[in-house]
């Protein structure tokens, strides 16, 4: 069974620009959540969808942005981007909602010059 | 609000002694408790996780953490480090109202493991 798929692995952007990052959940797994992880602040959770929905926001600004299709792929999307916005992005799935167990990415390293 | 706490950013045993990591978590609701390791330039795998089922979670890798509530903590712990083992740990909270996955993780405490 193949595991969550993130797309790019690796991307530089230039500030100002936005960027467009994509996650294939487990087939089967209809909830998908985006997490950021930076030195400074750690695991920070970005947003929670299911059934094209989206169930949960971090506290993040609105330049982050994300949706879900009806076979469950993500994609987030980051405009204006600002230096501060190299990170790590994780994503991750689970089965359904309900505190079932998270199963993440590899994760997409971007970097913001 | 939900939190956890990781005692210790850095730990370091020697090959083959008593590896322990501890978390401690701050609920207002009964929680959902994981322990997840990171490689370098990796994603998180799931170690372990508790669910209210048992108290003693035994998880992959030779882990388990035990659930004690009257101490709000979720330590992780392994009989015998292997250098393998040297990565990155985080201890993670969920139950959030709602019924969604919103993981609210620790700071992360590195492992490392010397011969």
């Amino acid at each position: 069974k193949a595991g969550v798929t993130q797309t790019p692995r690796y991307l530089i952007k230039t500030r100002g620009q936005q960027v467009t990052l994509s996650c294939s959940p487990i087939s089967g797994h209809r909830s998908v959540s985006w997490y950021q992880q930076t030195p400074g602040q750690g695991l920070q959770f970005l947003f929670e969808y299911f059934s094209e929905t989206q169930r949960n926001k971090g506290n993040f600004p609105g330049r982050f942005s994300g949706r879900q299709f009806s076979n469950s792929r993500s994609e987030m999307n980051v405009s204006t981007l600002e230096l501060g916005d190299s990170a790590l992005y994780l994503c991750a799935s689970s089965v359904s909602m309900g505190y079932t167990e998270a199963f993440f990415g590899q994760g997409t390293r971007l970097t913001v010059v | 609000a939900q939190s956890v706490t990781q005692l210790g950013s850095h730990v370091s045993v020697s090959e083959g002694a008593l590896v322990l990591l501890r978390c401690n978590y701050s609920s207002s609701v009964p929680p959902y408790l994981f322990w997840y390791v990171q490689y370098p330039n990796q994603g998180l795998q799931l170690l372990l996780k508790y669910t209210s089922a048992a108290t003693l979670v035994k998880g992959i890798n030779g882990f388990e953490a035990e659930f004690k509530k009257s101490e709000t903590s979720f330590h992780l712990t392994k009989p015998s480090a292997h250098m393998s083992d040297a990565a990155e740990y985080f201890c993670a909270v969920t139950g959030a109202t709602g019924g969604g996955n919103k993981l609210t993780f620790g700071t992360g405490t590195q492992l490392k493991v010397e011969l």
